[in-house]
This record gives C-alpha cells, structure tokens and sequence, in this order.
C-alpha cells in the first residue's frame, strides 16, 4: 500500500537556525498538509497546500513558516529561524482532490525536531 | 469548527467487539463524520468517514445517530493492535481539528 514518507526522522537544531522538513506524499494525491504535535498535547493543523499554493493556514502557521513542492514527488516544511517552542512531532499528509474534504488524509510517521 | 465531546479512556478485552462513541450535537448538515486513530509514536491514521448513512469498512463500521449528533465507531474485534488514541473529527473541508480523542486500551 503507498504511503507518506517523512526525512529525516529525528532533526536536532540549535536556536535560530533555520530547519527543512521533508516529505514524499502519495505520488497520485494532490492536497498535501502539515501538521505538528507538541510532546503530550493535541495533534493541531499548520497548513494544507493545492494546486502550488496554500490553501489554508492556521495562526501558528506565522512568517517563520513556509512551504514548498520544489519538484513532483517533494513537499517541504521550513522553519526559518527555530525557537525553543517549535520542539514537535511534525507530520505530513496528503489526500486526493476533494472540494467537500471527504477524502481520507494519509499521515507519515513525522519528524521529530528538537530545538537546544 | 464544530465540537465533538469523546470519553477521556476505554477499555477492552482482547477478541471482543468496541464501542466507542462520540457527541457533536452542534454538527452542521455539511460536517462529514472522520475518526482517525493514532498508535503509540505514529502518525495519525484514517479509520473511517460518513455523512449521513452507516459505514462499512474493512477496519471498522461508523454507526450515525439519526440526527447526526452522535456516532459510534465500532471495531468488531478488539486485537492488541487496536490500542491507540481514537479521535472523532467533523469536518468540510480539508483541514483536521483533532481534539484530545479517546485512549483505547486493550487487554488480552
């Protein structure tokens, strides 16, 4: 069964430096997304991306952040100067098309990114 | 994002069936219905989704109040893998509100 593939597994990074998140979703999926979760707290939506441009955002999701497809098969997270705070389990997911959000989102297993 | 309300734990013998509810009375008639389940250090996983009629797959079955402001996401039998947190979520559109979910523990 194809899957989402996340790298690396584990990134540690100092303060203030800037982080890129990798990710290979399903080759024939079109919506991709990340999400993140802080050790012992809820799962919470970043931003989802279509069509070569975000879709939708969250307020974490602030100038620090962006987000990239640099070629067919890659969706990036980078976090441009790290804070302490942005220590989490990052996971990525894509789904197919679906204006109605009917579509099943299929999850890697996440970056676990600490920050010293 | 509408709310969904989910007992905080459950748990369950081994080799027999679950019954894990969920309430959303504030559900709007385009919310669809997802649970998704999360084992220990592992992303989220899709579980099932409906709208208005129950849902057979070949994980679990989504039985939907008639109303709508309540389900139930059955798994027929329990196995030592099924232990997971099991979130319910409404949702039209693309983005996921996960809530704090239920914790599914399962005995053998």
């Amino acid at each position: 069964e194809p899957e989402v593939t996340q790298t690396p597994s584990h990134q540690v990074t100092q303060m203030g430096q800037e982080v890129i998140l990798r990710c290979v979703p399903i080759s024939n999926h079109l919506y991709f997304y990340w999400y993140r979760q802080i050790l012992g707290q809820k799962v919470e939506f970043l931003v989802s991306f279509y069509n070569n441009e975000i879709s939708e955002k969250s307020e974490i999701f602030d100038d620090q952040f962006s987000v990239e497809r640099p070629d067919g098969s890659n969706f990036t997270l980078k976090i441009r100067s790290t804070k302490l705070e942005d220590s989490a389990m990052y996971f990525c997911a894509s789904s197919e098309v679906s204006l109605s959000g009917n579509q099943p989102q299929h999850f890697g297993d996440g970056t676990r990114l600490s920050i010293l | 994002d509408a709310k969904t309300t989910q007992p905080n734990s459950m748990e369950s013998n081994e080799e027999e069936p679950v019954h894990l509810p969920c309430n959303h009375s504030t559900i709007s008639g385009t919310d669809y219905i997802h649970w998704y389940r999360q084992l220990p250090s592992q992303g989220p996983e899709y579980v099932i989704h409906g709208l208005t009629s129950n849902v057979n797959n070949r994980m679990a079955s989504l039985a939907i109040a008639e109303d709508r402001k309540s389900s139930t996401l059955i798994l027929h039998r329990a196995t030592l893998r099924d232990a997971a947190v099991y979130y319910c979520i409404l949702g039209y559109g693309n983005k996921l509100v996960f809530g704090a979910g239920t914790i599914l523990r399962v005995k053998s």
